[in-house]
């Protein structure tokens, strides 16, 4: 199917390492986060969430920090495999009371697993 | 259970041709949204309903495109008087209602809308 990634950032890894992939956020009153995963031909999948009280959460094999000084969210993942191979966005919404409802997502990065 | 639902998957239409693209949402999630992605980047606002009331709109790129909810849970995008830079992959989104704090948006697979 048509390439989700063409024109973005890549990032190479070897099966089995740790992938660090990178997001800069735009609005500092941004209060929730998420980052999902968007594989050729298919919508965004939701990995993981984090709220702005909040500086680090961990899933399963996913580690999302956010650092809210610099207006930098990432997410980590473990173990990298083969599966892991696709596009990664961030995304940031305002609170509810903040009249929070769309997402904004950021530019996407397209990580190559190597067998 | 069921994700979310978007048909058709492909909709090939002739510039001019309304459109119309339909999103069945996870079954008893309140809010649902829009979103349009071009080719290589992030999806895009373009919608937001609460139920059947539509409450924000300031997505939506002309007049050309309506959005309806009439009964809180199948929504229609409908796009008339098709342009080539309307071609794009059209994302539904639901979530649980985020009365106070925010709830993840899940995504259905997409309707990619070409124009010729």
């Amino acid at each position: 199917g048509e390439s989700v990634g063409l024109h973005l950032p890549t990032l190479s890894v070897q099966e089995g390492d740790n992938s660090i992939i990178n997001c800069a956020y735009s609005n500092s009153a941004s209060d929730y986060f998420i980052w999902y995963k968007q594989e050729s031909g298919k919508g965004p999948q939701f990995i993981i969430d984090i709220r702005s009280n909040m500086d680090k959460r961990q899933g399963q094999r996913v580690t999302v920090l956010l650092n809210k000084t610099v207006k930098h969210l990432s997410l980590q993942i473990a173990a990298t495999q083969p599966g892991d191979s696709a596009v990664y966005f961030c995304a940031e919404n305002l609170s509810p009371a903040g009249g929070g409802n769309k997402l904004t997502f950021g530019t996407g990065t397209q990580l190559k697993v190597e067998l | 259970g069921a994700g979310v639902s978007q048909s058709p998957r492909y909709k090939v239409a002739k510039r001019g041709q309304d459109v119309a693209l339909r999103c069945d949402p996870i079954s008893g999630h309140v809010s649902l949204f829009w979103y349009q992605q071009a080719l290589g980047q992030g999806p895009e606002f373009l919608t937001y309903f609460q139920n059947e009331a539509q409450l924000d709109k300031s997505g939506l790129p002309s007049d050309r495109f309506f959005a309806e909810r009439p009964e809180g849970s199948v929504s229609t995008l409908k796009i008339q008087r098709t342009q080539q830079e309307d071609s794009a992959v059209y994302l539904c989104a639901s979530s649980q209602p985020g009365w106070d704090s925010n709830q993840p948006q899940h995504f259905g697979d997409g309707t990619r809308l070409s124009i010729l």
